[in-house]
């Protein structure tokens, strides 16, 4: 499993762009990057994933630079909902064994 | 919606009881998993099954065992439980291993 580092927490206000680093220099060929989101007091829910380039869907944006080594999740104009803590997780699709990580604690405020 | 139930949402046990935490899903999923959450460490992987019987250590398999007798149920057994197995129990399923489905979560209590 390729280890990941992401920041602890990050503060950000309604309204904002919040980007989450994840860096992940031992990826390997096959892994992929997916990112989890959770609320306080429920597990955690898929956000999205990505091989290479960038990916979006209706809740956040994916970016991957050529060389892999790191990923940065975008959520657009965050709401005070959207204080959570999210996961990056890399590895192959048939590896069974995620790790989650202590994740990074993104609060937004008024 | 995929939906996968857990037993209980709060359980407090004496040490040394014997603790079944029961998990169910719908969606008939192949694999089914058990992690305990524990500030700063994240969600650690116990066990996990990817057919009925079949079944896979995780990073903390040691206390627990598990069992999968039908495909939408998969059970996490503290054979006798311990202070520090008190912590947040997860159990997800998935169709394939990186979008996973998660219950609400069990927090264990072991006095």
């Amino acid at each position: 499993l390729a280890k990941t580092t992401q920041p602890i927490s990050m503060d950000s206000y309604e309204g904002q762009e919040v980007n989450i680093t994840c860096s992940h220099n031992n990826i390997a060929t096959n892994d992929y990057i997916t990112w989890y989101q959770q609320f306080p007091s429920q597990g955690p829910r898929f956000i999205i994933q990505g091989y290479k380039t960038k990916v979006t869907n209706e809740v956040a944006s994916l970016f991957i630079p050529a060389d892999r080594k790191s990923s940065t999740l975008s959520l657009p104009r965050v709401s005070l909902s959207d204080t959570a803590v999210y996961y990056c997780l890399v590895g192959d699709l048939d590896d069974y064994k995620l790790s989650f990580g202590a994740g990074t604690t993104v609060t937004v405020r008024a | 919606d995929v939906k996968v139930t857990q037993s209980s949402r709060y359980l407090v046990k004496r040490t040394g009881e014997k603790v079944f935490l029961e998990c169910v899903q719908d969606m008939d999923h192949e694999n089914m998993f058990w992690y305990r959450q524990d500030p700063g460490l994240g969600l650690r992987l116990i066990y996990f099954s990817y057919d009925v019987k079949m079944k896979e250590k995780g990073d903390i398999p040691e206390g627990y065992s598990v069992s999968r007798e039908k495909k939408e149920r998969f059970s996490l057994i503290l054979e006798s439980a311990s202070t520090n197995q008190t912590s947040m129990y997860l159990c997800a399923s998935s169709p394939e291993s990186y979008e996973q489905y998660f219950g609400p979560g069990t927090r264990l209590t072991v006095t």
